[in-house]
Parts: C-alpha cells; structure tokens; sequence
C-alpha cells in the first residue's frame, strides 16, 4: 500500500528566507503533484513532475523529483506572506496506468514578518 | 476550457438524513473522477474513483456510496449520516494517466 509522507507538518519562518519541505512515497512511482490549499478553500494544482530528474519553477517556488530515492522536494525562495498556506503532494502508485493519487498530510506553512 | 461544478457549498444534516452531493464536469469527454474527503486540519482521504460510466472503485469502507450515471456526472450519496461524516467533500477530474488532477470548490459538510 503506498504511504505518502510529508515534512515538516507545521513550518512558521521569516519573510525572505529559504526553506525546504519534503515529500516521501514508499512504493514506486513516476508521478507526483504539489498543491496548494488555502484556508476554507479547494486545492490550487502548482506542478505536475513526471519523470526521474524532473524539476519544475513558478515564482518562488521549484520543485523537484528523484524517483530512485522516492523522494520530492518543494523549495521556498526569499519566502514572502503571499505563500502562506498548506501544501500537500499527491503520488501516483506503480507506473502511468494508475488512476488515482494518493496524498501526503500537507504542510502548513506560515511565513512571518 | 474544462470546468468542475460542485454543489452545495456548505450543508448541515442532522444524524440519520441521507445525503446527496453532485459533481458535474464540463468541456471534457470520459473524465477519471474522484471523490476525497477532507477533515479539519487534515490531509486528504480517496473515497472513491471512477474511470467510466457505472464504474465505481471504493477505497474506503464506509457508510458512503457512489455513483456516475453519465459520463461526466458523479454522485456522492449516503442513506444514513453519522456525525464522523462531517468534513470538507472534493470531487476531482482528471483526463487520464500522465495529466493533472483539477478540483472542485467542495462541500463543507456539518452533520449535527
């Protein structure tokens, strides 16, 4: 059964500084999400990664993928209050047949002054 | 553009009413969707997912049913509420292996 883990769950820094939140997956996959949920509201899609090596940017964030350590990082440039909110990963058991994605607890993120 | 229709957006039910929740999606044929189920301050829990029309797979076990009885309508529904139902509903579509996932605006559901 694939377990999705995600650290830290609850993540308070400072505006202008960098941080990296961690996604772990413990079966073999070749798709991860990361999405963003702000309070009250739905999940906002940030990046598709499809394949081994796979990095993606928006702004101030990137992520990034390592199928063979089963691992995916979301990195957080020069934090500003905007990117306040919880972000979850998804994965995708086995390979691309799979129909469903899987999530992660989510990280709460709170950036401060 | 493809669209996801949820409603209603908030519902409070007394224990034992049944329950409906719909999902629709427009501007797309043959849409994989999906029904997670959120509770406060929570992760997301897969209820069901469906790959076509009649075809349901169930995650969980439950006192929550589904259904899809057109190709891009999906249907949550339970005869009986308990007060562990409550949580944020969320229906997604996706197009298929390899695409992305897109979600509702969910169901916040309150059963008192």
């Amino acid at each position: 059964e694939l377990k999705v883990e995600q650290n830290p769950l609850f993540l308070s820094m400072q505006e202008g500084k960098n941080y990296t939140i961690y996604c772990n997956y413990s079966t073999t996959s070749d798709r991860l999400y990361w999405y963003r949920q702000d309070p009250g509201k739905s999940l906002e899609s940030l990046f598709v990664l499809l394949s081994n090596g796979a990095v993606k940017q928006e702004g101030r964030l990137m992520a990034s993928l390592d199928t063979k350590a089963r691992l995916s990082t979301l990195h957080i440039t020069a934090a500003v209050h905007d990117l306040s909110a919880t972000y979850f990963c998804a994965v995708a058991p086995g390979y691309s047949s799979a129909s469903k994605i899987i999530f992660g607890s989510g990280t709460r993120l709170s950036i401060r002054p | 553009s493809q669209t996801i229709h949820q409603w209603p957006a908030t519902l409070v039910q007394p224990v034992g009413s049944p329950l409906s929740l719909e999902c629709t999606v427009e501007g797309t044929s043959n849409p994989n969707l999906y029904w997670y189920r959120q509770a406060a301050g929570r992760g997301l829990q897969l209820l069901f997912y469906s790959v076509g029309i009649g075809q349901i797979s169930s995650e969980v076990p439950q006192n929550l049913s589904a259904s899809r009885p057109q190709d891009r309508q999906f249907i949550l529904s339970s005869k009986k509420l308990l007060l562990s139902d409550s949580g944020f509903y969320l229906c997604a579509w996706s197009a298929g292996p390899g695409g992305g996932y897109t979600f509702g605006s969910g169901t916040r559901l309150t059963v008192v």
